[in-house]
């Protein structure tokens, strides 16, 4: 496509489920990172992919995190056990190589109720 | 460790006025250093990067921003704001290591235009 895809836009869950969050970075892009912006605040780092591989996934907040690129395109982001405290809006970016421009895609929304 | 500090959480500007957005960081080796732009219900959109030379770099929308290496600061500015210029501003440093590129944004500051 023609930039970052992330589905779905909004997701609203119960606390205590499981919930996934999918990227699709720019084609050909082979570095991945995802981002988790709360409320009035800038977005900070969770993980970064090389390829299929998690070269630093040391902004994961615990182990209900987890995130999976299997074929060095999509990924998606995995949350268990939700709690009201992951709301927020999880922005996934792309690049081509080192020392380029990362480019954002719009991000889905997460609401814990 | 590393940081960024947007000192100004909100502004309001008027139509055809300048405008100037402080950042400062902290980073202990040569920063790279961004701006991004993110308008409500979009994704961030690069305005302008530094990363090594020209202290002053133009970006796009008519914006520009100077690295004062002596005040740790990457002040983003625009001579003359438009209404669409409304929106939030993040300035981030980049930490280039290992070959990739993990960003440390600030707080943002939430620009607001009067006509």
């Amino acid at each position: 496509g023609a930039g970052v895809s992330q589905t779905p836009s909004n997701k609203v869950t119960e606390k205590g489920k499981y919930v996934e969050l999918r990227c699709d970075p720019i084609s050909g892009h082979t570095a991945l990172y995802w981002y988790r912006q709360s409320l009035g605040q800038g977005p900070e780092f969770l993980i970064y992919f090389q390829g299929t591989g998690a070269a630093d996934d040391s902004g994961l907040p615990n182990d209900r995190f987890f995130a999976v690129r299997p074929e060095g395109s999509v990924s998606t982001l995995k949350i268990q056990r939700t709690e009201r405290g992951d709301s927020a809006v999880y922005l996934c970016a792309s690049s081509s190589g080192e020392n380029t421009e990362a480019f954002f895609g719009q991000g889905t929304r997460l609401t814990v109720v | 460790a590393q940081s960024v500090t947007q000192p100004d959480i909100h502004i309001t500007v008027s139509e055809g006025a300048s405008l100037e957005l402080r950042c400062n960081y902290s980073y202990g080796a040569t920063p790279y250093l961004f701006w991004y732009v993110q308008s409500p219900g979009q994704g961030l959109q690069l305005l302008l990067k530094y990363f090594s030379g020209d202290t002053l770099v133009q970006g796009i929308k008519g914006f520009e921003a100077e690295f004062k290496r002596s005040q740790s600061s990457f002040n983003l500015r625009k001579p003359s704001v438009h209404w669409s210029d409304a929106a939030e501003y993040f300035c981030a440093v980049g930490m280039f290591s290992g070959g990739y590129n993990k960003l440390i944004f600030g707080a943002g500051t939430r620009l607001a235009v009067h006509p």
